[in-house]
């Protein structure tokens, strides 16, 4: 049971618009703790996507964005595309157990 | 180039333990915090340890008491000491470097990772 909930998939057609909820609480999210977002595609790595709720790193496209509200974030892929199949993670901070969070994780299907 | 690489992965039994290494290159290692991230066969990320850049070390709930993190800053490197391994340690490990000197930030860069499996 992860302290941060997604949900375990989403799907969309190419060019639609997608959401990945990140429910937490007050000890991470709700306490105004910064969100970050990460993509693994397939076999590799995770990367950093989002950071700091909303911030894009350099090199990652404007279709992806990220907001929060209260003890939830979201991150938002507008204009889906096919390499955009990946799984996608939430992290945050919290305050009661003194470390980073994660995320479940959420697989997004382009259909 | 920015780089992490994580060695000292391998095949172990319950019980025993495993000491892995992460080298970074191409960023002044010293002023950032630095954290080890598990994944299970098949499963999703989790966290496991992160260490500050001024070296207080903060572990999860599921390791705390087995596991020590350290670093040396002279060497530019971070370790990951695992004793009394259990079954449900095995995973692939990736190291990552924190955006900040404090264990709060963004993961900003990841390693390969390096497995560990743990079976008789």
């Amino acid at each position: 049971q992860s302290v941060l909930t997604q949900p375990p998939s989403v799907s969309g057609a190419p060019g639609q618009r997608i959401t990945i909820s990140c429910t937490g609480s007050s000890s991470n999210i709700g306490a105004g703790n910064d969100v970050h977002w990460y993509q693994q595609l397939p076999g590799t790595a995770p990367k950093l996507l989002i950071f700091a709720n909303n911030n894009r790193p350099s090199g990652v496209p404007d279709r992806f964005s990220g907001s929060n509200s209260g003890t939830s974030a979201s991150l938002a892929i507008t204009g889906l595309q096919a390499d955009d199949e990946a799984d996608y993670y939430c992290q945050s901070y919290d305050n009661s157990l003194s470390g980073s969070v994660f995320g479940g994780g959420t697989k997004v299907t382009v259909l | 180039e920015v780089q992490l690489l994580e060695s000292g992965g391998g095949l172990v039994q319950p019980g025993g333990s495993l000491r892995l290494s992460c080298a970074a290159s191409g960023f002044t290692f010293s002023n950032y915090a630095m954290s080890w991230v598990r994944q299970a066969p098949g499963k999703g990320l989790e966290w496991v340890s992160g260490i500050s850049s001024g070296g207080s070390t903060y572990y999860a709930d599921s390791v705390k008491g087995r596991f020590t993190i350290s670093r040396d800053n002279s060497k530019n490197t971070v370790f990951l000491q695992m004793n009394s391994l259990r079954g449900d340690d095995t995973a692939l490990y990736y190291c990552a470097k924190y955006s900040l000197s404090w264990v709060v930030g963004a993961l900003d860069i990841w390693g390969q990772g390096t497995m560990v499996t743990v079976s008789s």
